[in-house]
């Protein structure tokens, strides 16, 4: 069965600087989607970045940009240049030829100014 | 504002008691979903809509009951309210499963007594 893992809790991070948050995931499939998704106080899941796994080419939106490790089934979210409304929740999932979406158990962020 | 609307946003209950959720679209998506969050868990699936007419089972769809009445809608019913299903729901749309990309309502805050 497919599964992600989001091993940090909670991470910190001072206004302007750069933070990572990790996902590794299980699947046995080699054509796959892997998304992170923000939720704010608000409790909306917004999209950030999603990442086609037959794309070697990192996924990049703005400040937001990913490091696909497809060997390794790791998919990191690199934020630069936090911004205080980047506080939120982060989901890390993945689906598989359908839009059934697998989450893992999520990194709440703080920033700092 | 086109998107995902859910109803109603926060509902009290008693064990025992029903009630249903209800979800619509108005971006003309095909599949529609039916996810519960609970602190520490992410997001889970409960059912899904792959298309109007067709229902199927997610990952904990145990208490719990579907109906997609047309293509806007799929509401979500709890027959015998349990103090388990405890939770914050969403329902999130799709353009067509494989399309990968959901759109999630406001969530609806559920306290069963």
């Amino acid at each position: 069965a497919q599964t992600v893992t989001q091993s940090q809790p909670e991470m910190s991070v001072q206004e302007a600087e750069t933070v990572t948050l990790s996902c590794t995931y299980d699947t046995s499939e080699s054509d796959y989607y892997l998304f992170w998704y923000k939720q704010p106080p608000s409790r909306q899941m917004i999209l950030v970045i999603r990442q086609e796994a037959y794309k070697q080419q990192n996924a990049t939106e703005n400040r937001f940009s990913v490091n696909f490790q497809k060997a390794a089934k790791s998919f990191s979210l690199k934020i630069s240049d936090s911004q205080l409304g980047d506080a939120a929740m982060y989901f890390c999932a993945y689906c598989y030829n359908t839009d059934k979406l697998i989450f893992g158990t999520g990194t709440r962020l703080q920033v700092f100014p | 504002n086109a998107g995902v609307t859910q109803t109603p946003k926060f509902q009290v209950l008693k064990t025992g008691q029903s009630m249903t959720l209800q979800c619509a679209q108005d971006m003309n998506h095909n599949s529609m979903y039916w996810y519960r969050q609970d602190p520490g868990m992410g997001l889970r699936l409960i059912y899904y809509s792959a298309s109007e007419g067709t229902t199927d089972k997610g990952e904990v769809p145990n208490g719990y009951n579907v109906s997609r009445l047309n293509k806007r809608e799929f509401s979500l019913r709890l027959e015998s309210a349990a103090p388990s299903q405890t939770s914050v729901y969403f329902c999130a749309s799709g353009v067509s499963p494989g399309a990968n990309v959901l759109t999630f309502g406001a969530g609806s805050r559920l306290t069963v007594l």
